[in-house]
């Protein structure tokens, strides 16, 4: 059965760094996208980033562009987000997804970031 | 990019009637060399991560109940259950998976 793993939460000041972690199984990690989502509190779906664990390749939002960072491990199966530098309207929840290129056919439950000082 | 835009942003439905949602994209999701739409449907019930209910504009994912059915081509497209139950409840997303970025519409919330 495939599972993809986050999270509960997290919780982290202004400023700081923060890594997510998606950690999948259940099927061949190399063979499908792992994708990224952002759900603030109370709105809709906004898709941030994918990678391609076989290729490595990435692309992102140009909303997310320059300030986050998409990452994996294929000998563990897990993908990774990384925030360069929290702010306080990033508090969301953060879905990875399983993609069939870029259709989105498995999720996470999702991390619920908070940042407050 | 392609900007997905959905209608209506709520919906109230009586129990055994129809629900309809629509979703309009920016440009033509119809892929001319498989005659596909790259367009899905997702179900998020409150609390819950999202669900992927229909891609190729109208096919239904595996276990989707066949009241759920999808149907549009090139920039217009319709989600409808064709008798609500309660278990519906539910905000609905349309998704574009045509471009290389992927997109949300806004979401419809579909209530009793």
């Amino acid at each position: 059965q495939v599972h993809l793993l986050q999270p509960g939460a997290a919780v982290e000041k202004p400023g700081a760094s923060l890594t997510l972690s998606c950690q999948t199984s259940g099927y061949n990690f190399t063979d499908f996208y792992i994708h990224w989502v952002r759900q603030a509190p109370g709105q809709g779906l906004e898709w941030m980033a994918w990678i391609y664990p076989k290729t490595t390749e990435t692309k992102f939002a140009q909303n997310f562009q320059d300030w986050v960072a998409v990452t994996m491990d294929t000998s563990s199966g897990t993908a990774y987000l990384e925030f360069k530098k929290l702010k306080s309207d990033d508090t969301s929840v953060y879905f990875c997804a399983r993609g069939w290129g870029r259709l989105l056919d498995l999720w996470g439950q999702g991390t619920l970031v908070t940042v407050s000082s | 990019d392609i900007v997905m835009t959905q209608s209506p942003e709520s919906l109230a439905v009586s129990l055994g009637e129809r629900a309809t949602i629509n979703c309009k994209s920016s440009q033509s999701l119809l892929y001319s060399s498989n005659n596909r739409n790259y367009l899905a449907w997702y179900q998020q019930k409150s609390g819950q991560p999202p669900k992927l209910l229909i891609y190729w504009a109208s096919t239904r994912e595996s276990g989707v109940p066949d009241r759920f059915s999808g149907s549009g081509s090139g920039t217009d497209f319709t989600l409808t259950i064709s008798s609500l139950q309660a278990e519906d409840v539910a905000v609905y997303y349309c998704q574009q998976y045509y471009g290389n970025r992927c997109s949300f519409g806004q979401g419809t919330k579909l209530e009793i």
